[in-house]
This record gives C-alpha cells, structure tokens and sequence, in this order.
C-alpha cells in the first residue's frame, strides 16, 4: 500500500464548478500536508500547506486536513482555465527529510 | 523568489552512456533532492542530500549515483544510461527550517534510446 494514495483522474470540469481533490495516507506520523500544482512540462510548484487538521483558506483555494481518517482535501472555487494542471499532495513527518507525494490528479477546467 | 535550476531541458542519450544532471540552486538550502516522475507512479525519490558531500539513498537509488561538492549544486550522474532510465527528472531544494516547502526545478525529460 502506498503511503499516500491519490485518484489520478483525469478530471473534467466546467469553469466555475467547484473542484475538490482527494487524497489518503496511511502513516499516522505525518505532520505536514502540502499541495502541489504542476503545468504540463514544467516542475510542481507548492500552492498550499497545512499543518494539522483543519481548514486552511488563501483565495480560490481551500485546503483541508481530517487526521482522525487521515484524508487531505484541496477544492477550488470558481475554477478557471488556467487552473487545468496536474495537483499533487504530498506529506511528511516533522524533522523527516523526505516528502512522500501521491500519483498526482490531472484537471482541467473546460470554458 | 527561490529559483531552482536544470542544466538542461531535453536530453537524449544513448544506452550505455554515461550521463550527468545538474541542478543549482539560488537561496543557499541546506536540503537538495533528486525525483524521478513517471505516469501512475508519481515523484519517486531518488537521492537527497542535507549537506555538502553528504548524501542519502531515497527510494529508487538503483542506477544512480549523485554528488554535492558545493552547497548549491547537487548532480545526478546515470552511471551507465538504461531504457529504463527514460523519465522527466526533478530538482528540489529546501531549507532545513522551512521543510514543509520544497522548491522544484522546471525538470529534464530524458529519453535514452
């Protein structure tokens, strides 16, 4: 089982829809929880991190920890074109010196 | 801004070349790392280092070998290319105190025929 499981879709979506991303992990010592968004060809850039459970808020974007069922969420409000790409969450443990990310969900908003 | 960079775009190489990636990086981290991404398996990690000529094995450290002589520069050498090595190749740095936030390079996708 992979530490951190995520539905690699593709999702198709109309703009303006609100999105909402998955993903699971298993290690019950993760800390950290980020999410990464990747456009096609380049390299992830880190969009949100939370740590502990709960919501964390930053325009459009909402990510959302549930420790108790281990669960990350990220939604998107009034999605936009331009926020087709691949998102990828990803974990770690505090002091620990790796990452552990999830497959990555490819999503694209259809105007 | 932090800025993370690859020696290269697009490699092409042949099996059984010996191949280096390099990546530098702007905003002297102490952390430096190697991913490899594939379609279905995601970023798997491949080596990352916490120092300069420190380094530790990741996940899939097999094939690979990798070298940190100063603190901004970390290469990934292919000892000996493979099809199987064919892949996009990430860079990341970090710093040690902020390790909720990796900064990635923009990738080399390399094909070895």
């Amino acid at each position: 089982q992979k530490e951190v499981e995520q539905d690699p879709g593709p999702l198709s979506v109309p703009e303006g829809a609100i999105v909402s991303l998955n993903c699971t992990y298993s290690n019950s010592a993760f800390q950290y929880f980020m999410w990464y968004r990747q456009y096609s060809r380049k390299g992830p850039e880190l969009l949100m991190y939370t740590y502990s459970s709960g919501n964390k808020e930053d325009g459009r974007f909402t990510a959302q920890v549930d420790k108790s069922s281990k669960y990350i969420s990220l939604f998107i409000r009034d999605s936009q074109p331009s926020d087709s790409a691949t998102y990828l969450c990803a974990s770690h443990i505090q002091g620990a010196q790796k990452l552990v990310f999830g497959q990555g969900t490819r999503l694209t908003i259809n105007p | 801004d932090v800025k993370v960079t690859q020696s290269s775009r697009y490699l092409v190489k042949r099996t059984g070349e010996k191949v280096f990636l390099e990546c530098v990086q702007d905003m002297d981290h102490e952390n430096m790392f190697w991913y490899r991404q594939d379609p279905g398996l995601g970023l798997r990690l491949i080596y990352f280092s916490y120092d300069v000529k420190m380094k530790e094995k990741g996940d899939i450290p097999e094939g690979y070998s990798v070298s940190r002589e100063k603190k901004e520069r970390f290469s990934l050498i292919l000892e000996s290319a493979s099809t199987n090595q064919t892949s996009m190749y990430l860079c990341a740095s970090e710093r040690t105190s902020r390790q909720e936030t990796q900064y990635f390079g923009p990738g080399t996708r390399l094909l070895v025929l």
